[in-house]
């Protein structure tokens, strides 16, 4: 139980397009689900948390306008990143969370190239 | 507030001998522990967690943990290294006084020499 979907894994685009990824829970609603970014040979970073309903929350100098997120049900939240720039190029992963489990279930990462 | 501290960015240890891999970490209020994997390019998986139940974790492929509240630590141990636990780990602290927020250590990254 408790499968994360994270889709797609890789993408590749142009600077100044954007990209959409979404995350979803298969078997379980996901009041909750967190968002973060990982570069290379480094930690994961909380870029926002997302409640299913109302509006993310973004950490610290994390751009909302340029990281929009969208939690529209308990099984669905998406990131996209809107007019990408080389330097967003990361490996985005997903956690979704309901109180019983404490949010522990990541998705497999998503990992974005621009170029 | 909280924070999770990694001792080791790395550690290299040879094949069938013991794993250690130190966590520290700090919090206001009732922690719940994780220790999660990820290999190259891939997502993370979770070894095992701590939910204020028993101090000694058992978790997937022989790993293990204890809890020790007077030394705020959570160290990940494993009796035998095998090739296949080279990756890098994470220790992860939440606390639900915090809204589910999620701290992430800095990782450390275990060789394992044949």
């Amino acid at each position: 139980g408790a499968v994360v979907s994270q889709h797609p894994s890789w993408v590749i685009c142009k600077s100044g397009t954007s990209v959409k990824i979404e995350c979803r829970s298969l078997d379980f609603q996901a009041t909750t689900m967190f968002w973060y970014r990982q570069f290379p040979k480094q930690s994961l970073m909380l870029m926002a948390t997302s409640n299913e309903g109302s509006k993310a929350t973004y950490e610290q100098g994390v751009e909302k306008d340029k990281f929009l997120i969208n939690h529209a049900s308990l099984t669905l939240s998406t990131l996209t990143v809107t007019s990408a720039h080389p330097e967003d190029s990361s490996f985005y992963i997903c956690s979704a969370s309901t109180p019983a489990n404490y949010g522990y279930t990541f998705g497999s990462g998503t990992r974005l190239t621009v170029v | 507030a909280q924070s999770v501290t990694q001792l080791d960015s790395h550690v290299s240890v040879s094949e069938g001998t013991p794993v250690l891999l130190r966590c520290n970490y700090s919090s206001s209020y009732s922690p719940s522990l994780f220790w999660y994997v990820q290999h190259p390019n891939k997502g993370l998986q979770l070894l095992l967690k701590y939910t204020s139940a028993a101090t000694l974790v058992k978790g997937i492929n022989g790993f293990e943990a204890e809890f020790k509240k007077s030394e705020t630590s959570f160290h990940l141990t494993k009796p035998s290294a095998h090739m296949s636990d080279a990756a890098e780990y994470f220790c992860v602290v939440r606390a639900q006084g915090d809204g589910f927020k999620t701290i992430f250590g800095a990782g450390t990254r275990l060789f394992v020499k044949a």
